[in-house]
């Protein structure tokens, strides 16, 4: 297996549009997390999936951050409208029973 | 809920020496797991060691090895023959019951800079 793949590694947008980041997580594992990656915050966890169904979005920051997941092998994290304080690295990962494995991360700068 | 706390911001070592990161946690759950992730300066997350509750043995891999103090709660990673490879950040977590009810969450810890000196 290829890992967690996520899209874009990089990405750089003005305030007020639309982003959207992508991630295919492992074949097989049926949790899927969302954590969002900062200087002062650390490794925030923003939601979760559990067989492609979302449990927890109590981690997301405001009304502005929505997640789908319509299959098992891909979710989307959508910020409409963006904003620079949304400025971070976002981690997809994926589990079945153990360890969290990870994506690369998209480095999301909002100007 | 779960807390892992890291307590050390920075460490330093020198290149051969033996160093350990600090973790401890807190939760009421008797099943839990308990990770290390390495996070070099390229920004990927690596998984490096797994130690569950009920496991007798500390967990090894490698030059990796955990630190598991039940009793004190605390997962202590320690890094054998230091490399200057080793440098970069390390953060502990714990998976257990999340407040959801999830039981494979992981809640990590803010994380601790190693830096390895020649």
């Amino acid at each position: 297996d290829a890992g967690v793949i996520q899209s874009p590694r990089h990405e750089v947008t003005e305030m007020g549009q639309e982003v959207t980041l992508r991630c295919k997580p492992i074949s097989g594992h049926d949790y899927l997390f969302w954590y969002r990656q900062t200087m002062m915050r650390g490794l925030e966890l923003l939601i979760y999936f559990n067989n492609n169904v979302p449990i927890d979005d109590s981690g997301m920051p405001e009304d502005r951050f929505s997640a789908k997941m319509p299959n098992a092998s891909f979710s989307t994290l959508k910020i409409q409208p963006s904003e620079p304080r949304d400025s971070a690295v976002y981690f997809c990962a994926s589990t079945l029973t153990g360890e969290a494995f990870f994506g690369q991360g998209t480095r999301l700068t909002v100007v | 809920a779960q807390k892992i706390t890291q307590t050390q911001p920075g460490m330093f070592v020198q290149e051969k020496e033996a160093v350990t990161l600090d973790c401890t946690y807190d939760t009421s759950d008797p099943s839990y797991g308990l990770f290390w992730y390495k996070q070099p300066s390229s920004g990927e997350m690596i998984f490096l060691i797994y130690q569950g509750s009920y496991d007798q043995q500390n967990a090894t891999e490698g030059r990796y090895s955990l630190n598991f103090q039940k009793a004190r709660k605390s997962a202590n990673l320690v890094i054998s023959a230091s490399q200057l490879g080793d440098s970069a950040m390390y953060f502990c977590a714990m998976r257990g019951v999340h407040a959801s009810g999830g039981s494979y969450i992981p809640t990590f810890g803010r994380g601790t800079s190693l830096i390895v000196h020649p």
